[in-house]
């Protein structure tokens, strides 16, 4: 069974830029997350999708950050434009079922702002 | 929000030994999990706990869900090197809508052979 995908694994932008990151997650999961990951910190939840609805983005920051799962299946995050404090790992995960903490992570991008 | 205070921070010890790590909050979740993060990877669930005062294990990983429901740890008998990695654990607070998994900051592992 194939996992998640993510690409790009590494991205390297300037402040003021702008970045986008993209998820495919495993075939028949309906809930889809994406977390930010800080060096020496837990994930965070920044968005969680039940197919191409948003279930939480409360921790979102939507003045510079969006994303969307148009069709329910893969999904693009994106930053515009990048702040210094946005250099992390961003990941994306997917779940069976809606409600569960057991998720399926991907690889992660690695996201550097100079 | 919630918070989840993990311990310890960091474990150096030597193939064989036994680990132990521990997971608190002040809110009650319903649901505990422990992943394992190596590096460049995401992380893996390795026990998932549904019941307070479960115990529950997977090969030489145990796991408790406490009885307040608001604490877990988590137990690796006779560790080896590829234990090594950074654990997480999680709470998830009820089932409904808006309930968002929480992450713990973290245990890193290494394990000396």
């Amino acid at each position: 069974e194939a996992g998640v995908a993510q690409s790009p694994r590494y991205k390297i932008i300037e402040k003021r830029q702008s970045v986008a990151f993209w998820c495919n997650p495993i075939s028949g999961h309906a809930t889809l997350y994406w977390y930010q990951q800080i060096l020496g910190q837990g994930p965070k939840l920044l968005i969680q999708f039940q197919n191409n609805g948003v279930v939480d983005d409360s921790q979102l920051p939507k003045d510079r950050f969006s994303a969307e799962r148009l069709k329910g299946v893969d999904s693009t995050l994106k930053i515009q434009p990048a702040k210094l404090e946005d250099s992390a790992v961003y990941l994306c995960a997917s779940s069976f079922a809606k409600h569960t903490g057991e998720l399926f992570f991907g690889e992660g991008s690695r996201l550097t702002v100079l | 929000g919630q918070q989840l205070n993990q311990s310890p921070q960091s474990m150096f010890i030597q193939e064989g030994e036994d680990v132990s790590m521990n997971c608190t909050s002040s809110s009650i979740f319903n649901t505990w999990l422990w992943y394992k993060q190596e590096p460049g990877e995401g992380p893996v669930l390795l026990i998932a706990l549904y019941k307070a005062g479960e115990l529950t294990s997977n090969g030489r990983l145990t796991a408790q869900f406490g009885i307040t429901r608001k604490d877990s740890f988590l137990n690796i008998s006779a560790s080896i090197p590829s234990d090594v990695g950074i654990y997480f654990c999680a709470g998830h607070p009820r089932a409904s809508s808006g309930s968002r998994l929480t992450f713990g900051e973290g245990t890193q592992l290494t394990v000396n052979p």
